[in-house]
């Protein structure tokens, strides 16, 4: 069974540009998660989805950050436009039913620069 | 609002020494409590799950154990080798997501 796969695994862009991170669950978790951690800090909880429907958005940063799960399936965070303080390590995680309940299991990773 | 400590920040052990890693967190009100590993550049490793009900996970060399009441987590390794050198995270749900702690990080030298 693959786990859950990110892409790209680094990305370097300039401020002002746009960036789109892309997330492939484990086949058949309805439950997908973005989180972020910026340097130095915590990893920190972006948003929620359940299938194609975002349960919980509470925890993006503000209206430049895009989540979209078309289908159900794989999911998209863009960034439009970027800033310097976007810089981080963007993690995708997937589980079977809510977090509260089961085991999530999270991907390597996006390491984002925006220079 | 749930904050998440864990102690220490970093540890350099010798191989074979037993460890106990802290994780603390200051609502008791959680679903379940998760370590994980992460080595340098490289995603999440899921090591044990603690239901709320449960006082303590056992996986290979690992054993994590749980008060809820207290808000207090220990992941304990036996026998630790440099294969165990890695940043530890513990991770509380008290709703639909998880909330990190900093991470110990963790060196074994041989």
């Amino acid at each position: 069974e693959a786990g859950v796969t990110q892409f790209p695994s680094h990305s370097v862009i300039e401020k002002g540009q746009t960036v789109t991170l892309r997330c492939d669950p484990i086949s058949g978790h309805d439950n997908l998660y973005w989180y972020r951690r910026v340097m130095g800090k915590e990893i920190k909880f972006l948003l929620h989805f359940v299938k194609e429907s975002k349960q919980d958005e509470s925890g993006m940063p503000n209206n430049r950050f895009l989540a979209e799960r078309t289908g159900g399936t794989y999911s998209t965070l863009k960034v439009q436009p970027a800033e310097l303080e976007d810089s981080g390590v963007y993690f995708c995680a997937s589980s079977r039913g809510p977090a509260g309940n089961t085991e999530a299991f999270f991907g390597q990773g996006t390491r984002l620069t925006v220079v | 609002k749930q904050e998440v400590t864990q102690i220490p920040a970093a540890l350099s052990v010798p191989e074979g020494e037993n460890l106990v890693l802290n994780c603390s967190f200051t609502d008791s009100a959680i679903y379940n409590l998760q370590w994980f590993r992460q080595d340098p550049g490289k995603g999440l490793t899921s090591l044990l799950l603690i239901q709320s009900s449960q006082r303590e996970q056992t996986s290979g060399r690992l054993n994590a154990s749980l008060d809820k009441s207290s808000g207090r987590s220990t992941l304990y390794i036996a026998a630790s080798q440099p294969g165990d050198s890695a940043t530890y995270l513990c991770a509380v749900s008290n709703t639909d997501k998880l909330i990190f702690g900093t991470g110990t990080r963790l060196q074994v030298f041989p």
